[in-house]
């Protein structure tokens, strides 16, 4: 009841297109989805999150899509450039504690 | 934003001895941080809570005796792993949950990458 399954776990998309990623969830005292970008070597880094009592959140280029009542989110990364291949992992947030539980990540190609 | 730093970067060491790993949250206030582990092409596992004046509560599955954790300050956790094997070999990453901020943000490290020879 702890996971968040992702997928797909690979993706690669041509400059310019739109990679969607997706999460699932079974918890639902999950009460904060953060999205983060991770490159090799490195540590992840917040990109986007959402609570779950808005459908959509945007920044910038990317998208959060939440629906509640089927316990999915996705990212999307709109016009995705090079600079965007990177490992994506969703997570949904335990109240109790402040933990995160994350997604198994996906690894997103974008070829110039 | 909020920098989380980690020292070392990385770090190599022979099997039998201990390693310790610093967090520091540079430029906020930390009561709490996590530790987690990440092997190659995989998730992040939360290993540990670490509380600022108090014991770390432990992940089930987390040796506490193999990973000891202290947070002596609000801005300084350390990870120990003890008598290190082969098979700790990992990226350790750490995060903090900045006390003064929004309340829901994780800020992580740059991670440790650790090789136990």
């Amino acid at each position: 009841q702890q996971q968040v399954k992702q997928s797909p776990q690979s993706l690669i998309v041509q400059k310019g297109g739109i990679p969607i990623i997706n999460c699932a969830y079974e918890n639902t005292a999950f009460d904060y989805f953060p999205w983060y970008q991770q490159f090799p070597g490195k540590g992840p880094a917040l990109l986007i999150a959402i609570r779950p009592d808005v459908s959509e959140k945007k920044e910038g280029r990317f998208t959060i899509s939440f629906n509640k009542s089927a316990k999915q989110f996705s990212l999307h990364i709109m016009d995705s450039q090079p600079g965007d291949s990177a490992t994506y992992f969703c997570a949904a947030r335990r109240p109790a504690g402040n933990k995160l539980t994350f997604g198994g990540g996906t690894r997103v190609l974008v070829k110039p | 934003g909020a920098v989380v730093s980690q020292h070392p970067s990385r770090v190599i060491c022979k099997s039998g001895t201990s390693v310790k790993i610093e967090c520091r949250s540079l430029d906020f206030q930390a009561t709490t941080m996590f530790w987690y582990r990440q092997f190659p092409k995989k998730s992040l596992m939360l290993m540990a809570t670490s509380n600022e004046g108090s014991k770390a509560t432990y992940e089930q599955g987390v040796e506490k005796d193999k990973f000891l954790i202290n947070h002596a300050s609000l801005t300084l956790s350390t990870l120990t792993v003890t008598s290190a094997h082969p098979e700790d070999s990992s990226f350790y990453i750490c995060s903090a949950r900045d006390h003064g901020g929004l309340p829901d943000t994780q800020y992580f490290g740059p991670g440790t990458r650790l090789t136990v020879l």
